[in-house]
């Protein structure tokens, strides 16, 4: 079983819909919750970043973190076709010097 | 303020040959990382440099190696190329070694081995 799975979609919605976007994981230890959004042929641009439990909110962004399970989610909304990117979750445990990523999640915004 | 910088963007090699990217860290960054990118995967851990020393490595073989300069600047050398090594390969810096500190990620190397 992977540290974080993450369903890789794809997923196609039309503009101004609201996204979710999700991921769970196993290892506990876990206390840096990371979305980093990626275009094609280009590296993972940082979006969101939350320590602990709780949300967190940057314009169209928020980012959900529930530790009791295991599970962060990612929303935007009036989601606009320039979002289509690949939308990828990390996370880190304290002193760790790595990001553990998930698959990624390729979003389509339909115009 | 430049970001992180990654050459050469594109890289083609044969199996068995030897391989040298380069980065170089946001201006006021001092640890560097790299990661391996397959397609339609998420990045996996390679290694960390700090202070020009190898601080934490991923499940990677040997033949992965990597060097960090006093100016904050790392290569990351792979020896004895495989088909399976072909990916994206991406640096990150960030400032300290904590453990929570924020990545920002350059543009890549693409490497194709054939």
């Amino acid at each position: 079983q992977k540290e974080v799975e993450q369903d890789p979609g794809p997923l196609s919605v039309p503009e101004g819909a609201i996204v979710s976007l999700n991921c769970t994981y196993s290892n506990s230890a876990f206390q840096y919750f990371m979305w980093y959004r990626q275009y094609s042929r280009k590296g993972p641009e940082l979006l969101m970043y939350t320590y602990s439990s709780g949300n967190k909110e940057d314009g169209r962004f928020t980012a959900q973190v529930d530790k009791s399970s295991k599970y962060i989610s990612l929303f935007i909304r009036d989601s606009q076709p320039s979002d289509s990117a690949t939308y990828l979750c990390a996370m880190s445990a304290p002193g760790a010097q790595k990001l553990v990523f998930g698959q990624g999640t390729r979003l389509t915004i339909n115009p | 303020d430049a970001g992180v910088t990654q050459s050469p963007t594109h890289l083609i090699k044969t199996r068995g040959q030897q391989v040298t990217l380069r980065c170089s860290p946001k201006s006021g960054h001092d640890t560097v990382s790299w990661y391996q990118q397959a397609l339609g995967q998420g990045p996996q851990f390679i290694f960390q440099y700090y202070e020009e020393e190898e601080r934490q490595r991923g499940n990677f073989p040997d033949r992965f190696s990597g060097h960090q300069f006093p100016n904050y600047s790392s290569e990351l050398n792979v020896n004895a190329l495989l088909l399976g090594d072909s990916a994206l390969y991406l640096c990150a810096s960030s400032s300290g070694t904590g453990g929570n500190e924020k990545l920002f990620f350059g543009s890549g190397t693409q490497l194709s081995v054939l």
